[in-house]
């Protein structure tokens, strides 16, 4: 267990729905990125959350949103879906003096 | 644009040979590298870092070697053990951004 928490493991949903992916970071992590890996592809970059505050954007299409609450925890909004959205959705969180990132599991998105 | 390249998708090793994995990088403001390792069905995690102001760092049988002017890192794992079969991520992060740029992956068999 990293201690980063992402809820659902799996989502099977229709296009056109939305979908809500929530993240809890380790204890004691103040920023909460999430990330997108599609078939074959990286991990890419959509968006980065300290304390609340929203600190940098990367390529997230603006059908996809995200929050980070007062406890810490984040939620990534996907609304709009298409097919092209089925992919695994990581959050990691990382400590104040930045030495990298912590992982959660994953949410595999499927978009059918 | 590739900031972060993994040019071999994939890698097969006999058991207790060395694995070199490689990693190029493009953006020159990159300061900071990481390799992360990946099991399917579970997030990716920290196996070892190194910063631009070394060019070797160590940890047991993982070594990151950096080449600045050549803008290239490897890793290298020896010996070999099959437990290693993951895919390996390399990633790179630039001076004051807590924002990592991944690579496509390198997926390790070690055969037994």
């Amino acid at each position: 267990d990293s201690g980063v928490t992402q809820t659902p493991k799996h989502l099977i949903t229709a296009t056109g729905q939305r979908v809500t992916l929530r993240c809890s970071p380790r204890s004691g992590d103040l920023s909460v990125y999430w990330y997108q890996q599609s078939l074959d592809q990286g991990l890419q970059f959509l968006i980065h959350y300290y304390n609340g505050e929203e600190r940098a954007k990367g390529n997230i299409l603006e059908r996809f949103s995200a929050q980070q609450f007062p406890d810490l925890h984040s939620e990534l909004n996907l609304s709009s879906l298409e097919l092209g959205d089925s992919a695994l959705y990581f959050c990691a969180s990382s400590a104040q003096g930045f030495d990298g990132y912590t992982f959660g599991s994953g949410t595999r998105l499927t978009v059918v | 644009d590739q900031q972060v390249k993994q040019n071999s998708p994939s890698l097969s090793v006999q058991e207790g040979r060395i694995s070199i994995l490689n990693c190029d990088y493009t953006n020159s403001m990159f300061d900071y590298f990481l390799w992360y390792k990946k099991y399917p069905a579970e997030g990716p995690t920290f196996l070892i870092s190194i910063s631009s102001i070394k060019d070797k760092n160590e940890d047991g049988r993982f070594t990151v070697f950096l080449n600045k002017s050549a803008k290239h890192l490897s890793l290298h794992i020896v010996p070999s053990q099959p437990g290693d079969s993951a895919v390996y991520f390399c990633a790179g992060n630039g001076a004051g951004s807590y924002q990592l740029t991944f690579g496509k992956g390198t997926k390790l068999s070690v055969i037994p």
